[in-house]
């Protein structure tokens, strides 16, 4: 119940596509939906972040869907540039006794070609 | 703002020595920070975490004794491991939390044990 999913593990697009990786949950306790971008031998940053009470947060060229009834929600990166090429973990957080646990999902390894 | 650094960025010790790896937040008060070991293509799993002036919080599976966690300020966590051994290889992450559901990750230390 604690589990986040996501697909694919893997993913190439060609630069100026559209990348989309998806993710679901199961604990509807769930309450925060960051986004993490983390480039090798670095640590992961956070790239957008959404709350339930939302469908749809969009920055730039970065767009979280949040569908809550359902448990699933996407990112999508349009215009992808080579740049963009990183391994990008969802996660889900939960107010849980007296503090927050990130939980992960596996990520998936981007690759922008140009 | 809200920078996490740690130190050292990567270090080798033999099998058998300890050895200690500090988390800092530069320029924020973190009531909450977390550890994670993040293993090669894989998601980060979360090991401990650590309230000022507490004992730490470690998840099932994460030997207390092998893997000491102070956090003697709102600023500053060490993680040490013990008697290390190549098993404990890995990539060590921290983050930092002010008790919203922001956390802040730091660069990572690379440790290997030969």
């Amino acid at each position: 119940q604690q589990q986040v999913k996501q697909s694919p593990q893997s993913l190439i697009v060609q630069k100026g596509g559209i990348s989309i990786i998806n993710c679901a949950y199961e604990n509807t306790a769930f309450d925060y939906f960051p986004w993490y971008q983390q480039f090798p031998g670095k640590g992961p940053a956070l790239l957008i972040a959404i709350r339930p009470d939302v469908s749809e947060k969009k920055e730039g060229r970065f767009t979280i869907s949040f569908n809550k009834s359902a448990k699933q929600f996407s990112l999508h990166i349009m215009d992808s540039q080579p740049g963009d090429s990183a391994t990008y973990f969802c996660a889900a957080v939960g107010l849980q006794t007296s503090y927050d646990k990130v939980i992960f999902g596996p990520g998936t390894s981007l690759s922008v070609i140009p | 703002g809200a920078v996490v650094s740690q130190h050292p960025s990567r270090v080798i010790c033999k099998s058998g020595t300890s050895v200690k790896i500090e988390c800092r937040s530069l320029d924020f008060q973190a009531t909450t920070m977390f550890w994670y070991r993040q293993f090669p293509k894989q998601s980060l799993m979360l090991m401990a975490t650590s309230n000022e002036g507490s004992k730490a919080t470690y998840e099932q599976g994460v030997e207390k004794d092998k893997f000491l966690i102070n956090h003697a300020s709102l600023t500053l966590s060490t993680l040490t491991v013990t008697s290390a051994h190549p098993e404990d290889s890995s990539f060590y992450i921290c983050s930092a939390s002010t008790g919203a559901y922001e956390q802040y990750f730091g660069p990572g230390t690379r440790l290997t044990v030969t």
